[in-house]
């Protein structure tokens, strides 16, 4: 069946725009996380979602930073003025449940700031 | 508060030959432990896990670890590498809720 997409597949933009990104996660998953992986450094978790509720968002680096989730679908995590230090691959998971599960991870979106 | 190290940031093996990708943790609870595999400009693909049971845990493509509650290591282990086998292997913990909390990651380098 269908994985996890997630588009763009790369965004380029200038610092200070704001940029959208998008999950569709897999089709029953309730659970819906997002992690960032900078060049250099590892994967760090952002935000997850249980059903359309984010009862964590204390992954979020700053308040440019924001998430939501329609039902129990499509994600997007949206970043405000852009700074270069936000350049990084954003990754999407699912899960059929948040708590201790299989997570299966989008393609990612690599998103570079100028 | 938890953690997963992973100690080598590359291993080399030479086809053929056992691979193994350490991992040890710190969890004050429960340990959910992953392998996942990342190939260039792709995404995490799941490898295996350890919640409960069995301290040998068996995965995809020929790979299996080993859950070992006195070392506080999950090691990854391949008998027989292949080339195809390189790329970059992150070892993480997962709390009740489901975070995931990631090794720096391993990478694997196999030669023919």
């Amino acid at each position: 069946g269908a994985g996890v997409s997630q588009s763009p597949s790369n965004k380029v933009t200038e610092k200070g725009k704001d940029v959208e990104l998008r999950c569709d996660p897999i089709s029953g998953h309730t659970a819906l996380y997002w992690y960032r992986q900078r060049l250099g450094q590892g994967l760090e978790f952002l935000i997850y979602f249980q059903g359309n509720s984010a009862p964590d968002k204390s992954g979020l680096p700053s308040d440019r930073f924001s998430a939501e989730r329609t039902g129990e679908s499509v994600s997007t995590l949206t970043i405000q003025r852009t700074q270069q230090e936000d350049s990084a691959v954003y990754l999407c998971a699912s899960g059929l449940k948040t708590g201790p599960d299989t997570q299966y991870f989008g393609p990612g979106t690599r998103l570079t700031v100028l | 508060a938890q953690s997963v190290a992973q100690p080598e940031d590359q291993v080399n093996v030479a086809e053929g030959n056992p691979l193994t990708v350490k991992c040890t943790y710190s969890v004050s609870g429960n340990p959910y432990l992953f392998w996942y595999v990342q190939y260039p400009n792709r995404g995490l693909q799941f490898l295996l896990k350890y919640i409960t049971g069995d301290n040998l845990v068996k995965g995809s493509y020929g790979f299996e670890a080993e859950f070992n509650k006195s070392q506080t290591s999950f090691h990854l282990k391949k008998p027989s590498a292949l080339v195809s086998d390189s790329a970059l292997y992150f070892c993480a913990v997962q709390d009740s809720w489901g975070k995931l909390q990631f090794g720096a990651g391993t990478q694997v380098v196999v030669t023919p």
